[in-house]
C-alpha cells in the first residue's frame, strides 16, 4: 500500500530560527513529490515539485531534498517568519492520477 | 484570474438531507478532482474526472456522486447525509495529472453532519 509518513507531528519554533521536516514515502513506481503549504483554514497551495531526477528545489526560503534511492525528502525553512505558521503536507505521485498524501506537520513560529 | 472557486465555505447539514458542494475553475484544466480532510489525516480522493463528460471513482466514493458537465464546473452530490460525511472538502484541477504540473485548490468547505 502507498504510504506517506511525515515527521514530526508539530513543531514549534521561534522566529528567525531554522526548522527541517522530514518525509517518507512508500510510493511505487514513483513519479513527483511535492511539498505544500496549508495555512488555516485554506486549501493547500504548491511549494515545490521534484520529480526522480532531482534532489534539491528551493522556493525562496523554503528548500526541498529527495533521496530516492531510501524514499526520503525533508523540507527545511531557513530564516522562520511568523507567516511560516501552518501545516505542511508532503505528497508523493505515484504514475498514475493517484495522489498519496501525509498526514501533515503543524509548524508553529513564535516571536 | 479566480483560480479554484468552491461554494459553501461552511455548512450544517442533519442526517439524511442532501447537498451539493459547488467547485468552478477558470484555469481551463482538464482534471479536477474532490478531496476530503479529516484531523490528523491525509487528504483523501473521493471522485476525479479527466475531461468533461467523463468522471471515475476514487479511494472513498461512497455516499458520493459527481458530474462534469463543462470544463469549469465539478460539483460533488452528497445523498442521505451522515455523520462520518463530517470533514472538509477541498476541489483541485490540474492542466494535467502527472510530471511537473502542480494541483490548484480551493479554499475549501467545512461540512458538519447533525
Amino acid at each position: 500500500k502507498n504510504q506517506v509518513e511525515q515527521s514530526p507531528q508539530s513543531l514549534i519554533i521561534l522566529e528567525g530560527k531554522n526548522c527541517t521536516l522530514q518525509c517518507n514515502y512508500t510510493v511505487s513506481p514513483f513519479s513527483n513529490l511535492r511539498w505544500y503549504k496549508q495555512d488555516t483554514g485554506r486549501g493547500p497551495v504548491s511549494l515545490t515539485i521534484m520529480t526522480f531526477s532531482e534532489n534539491t528545489k528551493s522556493n525562496g526560503r523554503y528548500t526541498a531534498t529527495l533521496d530516492a534511492d531510501t524514499k526520503q525528502s525533508s523540507l527545511h525553512i531557513t530564516a522562520s517568519q511568523l507567516s511560516d505558521s501552518a501545516s505542511y503536507i508532503c505528497v508523493v505521485s505515484a504514475n498514475d492520477y493517484k495522489l498519496s498524501f501525509g498526514a501533515g506537520t503543524t509548524v508553529t513560529v513564535r516571536a | 484570474n479566480a483560480g479554484v472557486t468552491q461554494t459553501p465555505k461552511f455548512r450544517i447539514l442533519k442526517i439524511g438531507q442532501s447537498m451539493t458542494l459547488q467547485c468552478t475553475q477558470d484555469m481551463n484544466h482538464n482534471y479536477m478532482y474532490w478531496y476530503r480532510q479529516d484531523p490528523g489525516m491525509g487528504l483523501k480522493l473521493i471522485y476525479y474526472s479527466v475531461g468533461a463528460g467523463i468522471t471515475d471513482k476514487g479511494e472513498v466514493p461512497n455516499g458520493y456522486n459527481v458530474s462534469r458537465s463543462t470544463t469549469e464546473d465539478f460539483p460533488l452530490r452528497l445523498e442521505l447525509a451522515a455523520p462520518s460525511q463530517t470533514s472538509v472538502y477541498f476541489c483541485a484541477s490540474s492542466y494535467a495529472d502527472r510530471g511537473n504540473y502542480g494541483y490548484t485548490f480551493g479554499s475549501g468547505t467545512r461540512l458538519t453532519v447533525v
